[in-house]
């Protein structure tokens, strides 16, 4: 069965250092992925998406991750944090363009000032 | 440009009642999704749509029922309401290969 799996349920970085959220994705040889952030008592907003091509993607606020096929991951990076990037993050697979979208269980990112 | 709104953003029910929510997209988007969102849980697909006048089961659906009867529409239902139905839904929608586009969301309790 199609499955989205986020090993890190929260995460505790210091402001200034680098970051990598994990998602390992179950399904398809080459899926549709996402990575969604949640601010507190919002929607979700995409950060960023990989369909083919470049497995290194670049999103919005300075983030990017990378597809490994080998590895069924798609790892979530930013090089320098910031206190507003506290949040929920959540990694996403649809395994067709008109396919079901499945979500991981997200992970909780803190920042430590 | 509204984009996904749903309606109401806030509801207290009772045990048995029933009630819908209700999405709407303003974006032409052919696929619509509802969502449950619960503590620890990330996001569940209830249900979706792939079009209108079609209807597909999510990872949850038992309880609900959808209706996809305009482009622009999509409604859940829950005909009779449980306690473990308290959740927060959100509903989506995208076009292929966009990703999905989400509303605020329903924050939904059940006494």
């Amino acid at each position: 069965a199609q499955s989205v799996t986020q090993p890190d349920i929260h995460i505790t970085v210091s402001e200034g250092a680098s970051l990598e959220l994990r998602c390992n994705y179950s399904y398809g040889a080459t899926p549709y992925l996402f990575w969604y952030v949640q601010s507190p008592g919002q929607g979700l907003q995409l950060l960023l998406k990989y369909f083919s091509g470049d497995t290194l993607v670049q999103g919005i606020k300075g983030f990017e991750a990378e597809f490994k096929r080998s590895q069924s991951s798609f790892n979530l990076r930013k090089p320098s944090v910031h206190w507003s990037d506290a949040a929920e993050y959540f990694c996403a697979e649809q395994y067709s363009s008109a396919s079901k979208i499945i979500f991981g269980s997200g992970t909780r990112l803190s920042i430590r000032p | 440009n509204a984009g996904v709104t749903q309606t109401p953003k806030f509801r207290v029910l009772k045990t048995g009642q029933s009630m819908t929510l209700l999405c709407a997209q303003d974006m032409n988007h052919e696929y619509m999704y509802w969502y449950r969102q619960d503590p620890g849980m990330g996001l569940r697909l209830i249900h979706y749509s792939v079009g209108e006048g079609t209807t597909a089961k999510g990872e949850v659906p038992d309880g609900y029922n959808v209706s996809r009867l305009k482009k622009q529409n999509f409604l859940l239902g829950l005909e009779s309401a449980a306690p473990s139905q308290t959740s927060v839904y959100f509903c989506a929608s995208s076009y292929p290969e966009s990703g999905a586009f989400f509303g605020q969301g329903t924050r939904l309790t059940v006494v």
